[in-house]
């Protein structure tokens, strides 16, 4: 069964800060990792997504890398504004199936 | 164009009733697909829609759980008989992707479902 890890759980980081999130997953048999951003009492936005076959997905001052092989993948948010502070979820999509499998996310907090 | 739309935002109900929860996908959208969230937890998988079809209900807790989409465009999530562990927002997502095809599911904002 895929289990997916998000560390950390929360961070707090000043304005300007680049950063970095961590995602595991247990099964290296993936389609593809997603990247969400989920604001309060709202649904989630599609950030990145990374098919199997890539290392690497760029959108403005997000980069997504994926290690299939060791089960990682990383989002890295360059010089962070308060406007990023959200819950950021990652999920993987199984080989041979649709459904998203999600970690529990990482809170992340900028202060201005 | 609007996005995934999903009614009742906030619905609250008694122990033993029976609610509906309705989405709206993007329009052309094939496949549609029910998670369930926790308070601070990931959504979980409930059941997968193709057009009108149903092929993944490997996510629903129970029997109580029903889900429809008859026409292969709004769909129905029912659960019967709710009990204070149905208490979750329930979102709903739809992708124009179908089988090997890389495309995102985008969500609605969900139902945030209290069960007294």
């Amino acid at each position: 069964k895929q289990e997916v890890t998000q560390i950390p759980a929360a961070l707090s980081v000043p304005e300007g800060e680049n950063l970095v999130l961590n995602c595991s997953f247990t099964d290296s048999a993936i389609y593809n990792l997603q990247w969400f951003r989920q604001d309060p009492g709202k649904g989630l936005t599609s950030l990145l997504l990374i098919q199997s076959s890539q290392r690497e997905q760029t959108s403005g001052r997000l980069n997504a890398s994926l290690d299939k092989s060791s089960g990682r993948s990383t989002l890295y948010i360059a010089a962070s504004q308060p406007g990023d502070s959200a819950t950021y979820l990652c999920a993987v999509r199984q080989g041979g199936s649709e459904k998203l499998v999600f970690g529990k996310g990482t809170k992340l907090t900028v202060n201005p | 164009g609007a996005g995934v739309s999903q009614s009742p935002r906030y619905k609250v109900a008694k122990r033993g009733q029976d609610v509906a929860l309705r989405c709206d996908p993007i329009s052309g959208h094939v496949s549609l697909f029910w998670y369930q969230q926790a308070l601070g937890q990931g959504p979980e998988f409930l059941t997968y829609f193709q057009n009108e079809a149903q092929l993944d209900k490997s996510g629903l807790p129970s029997d109580r759980f029903f889900a429809e989409r008859p026409e292969g465009s709004v769909s129905t999530l029912k659960i019967q008989r709710t009990q204070q562990e149905d208490s979750a927002v329930y979102l709903c997502a739809s992708s124009s992707a179908q089988g090997y095809s890389n495309q995102p599911q985008h969500f609605g904002d969900g139902t945030r479902l209290s069960i007294l």
